[in-house]
């Protein structure tokens, strides 16, 4: 049982916004802004897409964004694209037991 | 640009342990922490410790504390990850990352992986 809860999966079309949520304690999500999110292909290293609740790296696109409320984190896709079908992790830091916890992940769908 | 590359496959027997190494380049080795990150077969990731390559400090996951040694040589730019008494359920791909220049709690460069099985 992972520490952040996430979505099974999601899907939607192209072009299309979806929102993947992460929800977590106020010894994780809410009490720090150090929210994270990954995506991952099939058989390919994680990729960092957001840091810091909703800082991009560089060379990112702007068409991922990510943004807290509570204890909930959400990372936000904008004009969906084929490229985008990849597994979707959140990961935070944590104050109790250990340093980072991450969700159980999301499958993005886009069909 | 920052690198990092792991060491090879490893099969290993039930008890046995296991010693993946992490070989950075293209920035200061001591100036980030060293994350280990985990993947079993078809599931998602889990964190496993991280090492500060300055001060050798290291944090570890309740799951697995007691069973994982993070320890690194600052000489040839390299952490390890010691994984002890394998378990089946310890075979998974292991990652070393390095975080952001921006934040501690994220991995930003990630190594190749290195794909550990324990079987009997």
């Amino acid at each position: 049982q992972s520490a952040l809860t996430q979505p099974a999966s999601v899907s939607g079309s192209p072009g299309q916004s979806i929102t993947i949520s992460c929800t977590g304690t106020s010894s994780d999500v809410g009490g720090y802004n150090y929210v994270s999110w990954y995506q991952q292909h099939p058989g390919k290293v994680p990729k960092l897409m957001i840091y810091d609740v909703s800082n991009r790296p560089s060379g990112v696109s702007n068409r991922f964004s990510g943004s807290k409320s509570g204890n909930t984190a959400s990372l936000t896709i904008s004009g969906l694209q084929a490229e985008d079908e990849a597994d979707y992790y959140c990961s935070s830091y944590t104050s109790s037991s250990t340093a980072v916890v991450f969700g159980g992940g999301t499958k993005l769908t886009v069909l | 640009q920052v690198q990092l590359v792991q060491s090879g496959t490893e099969v290993k027997k039930p008890g046995a342990s296991v010693k993946v190494s992490c070989k950075a380049s293209g920035s200061s080795f001591t100036g980030f922490y060293i994350h280990w990150v985990r993947q079993a077969p078809g599931q998602g990731l889990e964190w496993m410790g991280r090492i500060n390559p300055d001060s050798g400090a290291t944090d570890y996951s309740q799951t697995i504390q007691g069973r994982v040694t993070m320890t690194r040589d600052t000489s040839i730019s390299t952490a390890y990850m010691e994984l002890s008494r394998l378990r089946s359920d310890d075979t998974a791909m292991y990652y070393c990352g390095r975080p952001h220049s921006s934040s501690s709690y994220c991995v930003d460069y990630w190594g190749q992986g290195t794909l550990v099985t324990v079987s009997s």
